[in-house]
């Protein structure tokens, strides 16, 4: 089946540096890419709609310019925490979907951020 | 707006209880598809089942079973002699008809299976 992987897994940076995360879909092309957030305990928050060759589309109250996402290929998603803060700290999730057809999204097996 | 509420925040059982899992949504797309995410302890998603709104007919998977009721905007799911291994957050999720339509979850259910 469709795999989405995950780069890193987890990862702990200090406050004010930036971390990259990376999305990769292994056996299929993805024209748009999903970045969610999920704090402890709590459901999963779209961030934003990542699509190829274009800007990603934000969702409200989502810092465009703190969290920076590229989507450069058909495989590919970037998102970029910016000048990490502690607040940042959470668990990180892509999904994607197949370019072609109505198949359901894909997920990532996420990566656990912390910024101390 | 799509809205998705998963009213029972957490459910524990024990062993062999089956075990219901509600799903109430919100949308004004005529078409819409309708999932459910097993998230365990670990932390990946799991997908269980997706429904589109035109399809009606229950599903039963193994274990697992699925009541979409459309005039009451319902998609519930039940684990039927529920396991340790069953012990995670259910997820219910919403998507419109559009390509990439983004998706919505609700707040999720915490199975807790005792033995």
């Amino acid at each position: 089946g469709a795999v989405v992987s995950q780069h890193p897994s987890w990862v702990i940076c200090k406050s004010g540096t930036s971390v990259k995360i990376e999305c990769r879909s292994l056996d299929f092309q993805a024209t748009t890419m999903f970045w969610y957030r999920q704090f402890p305990k709590q459901s999963l928050m779209l961030m934003a709609t990542s699509n190829e060759g274009s800007k990603a589309t934000y969702e409200q109250g989502v810092e465009k310019d703190k969290f920076l996402i590229n989507h450069a290929s058909l495989t590919l998603s970037t998102l970029t925490v910016t000048s990490a803060h502690p607040e940042d700290s959470s668990f990180y999730i892509c999904s994607a979907r197949e370019q072609f057809g109505n198949s359901p999204l894909h997920f990532g097996n996420g990566t656990r951020l912390t910024v101390t | 707006a799509q809205k998705v509420t998963q009213a029972q925040t957490e459910i524990s059982v024990v062993e062999k209880e089956d075990v219901t899992l509600d799903c109430v949504y919100e949308t004004r797309d005529t078409t819409y598809y309708l999932f459910w995410y097993k998230q365990p302890p670990s932390g990946e998603l799991v997908f269980l089942i997706r429904r589109n709104s035109f399809d009606e007919q229950n599903e039963i998977s193994g274990r697992y079973s699925w009541n979409f009721q459309k005039s009451t905007s319902s998609f519930n799911f039940t684990i039927t002699a529920s396991q340790v291994v069953d012990s995670a957050v259910y997820f219910c999720a919403l998507s419109g008809s559009a390509a990439g339509n983004k998706l919505t979850f609700g707040g999720g259910t915490r199975v807790l299976v005792k033995p």
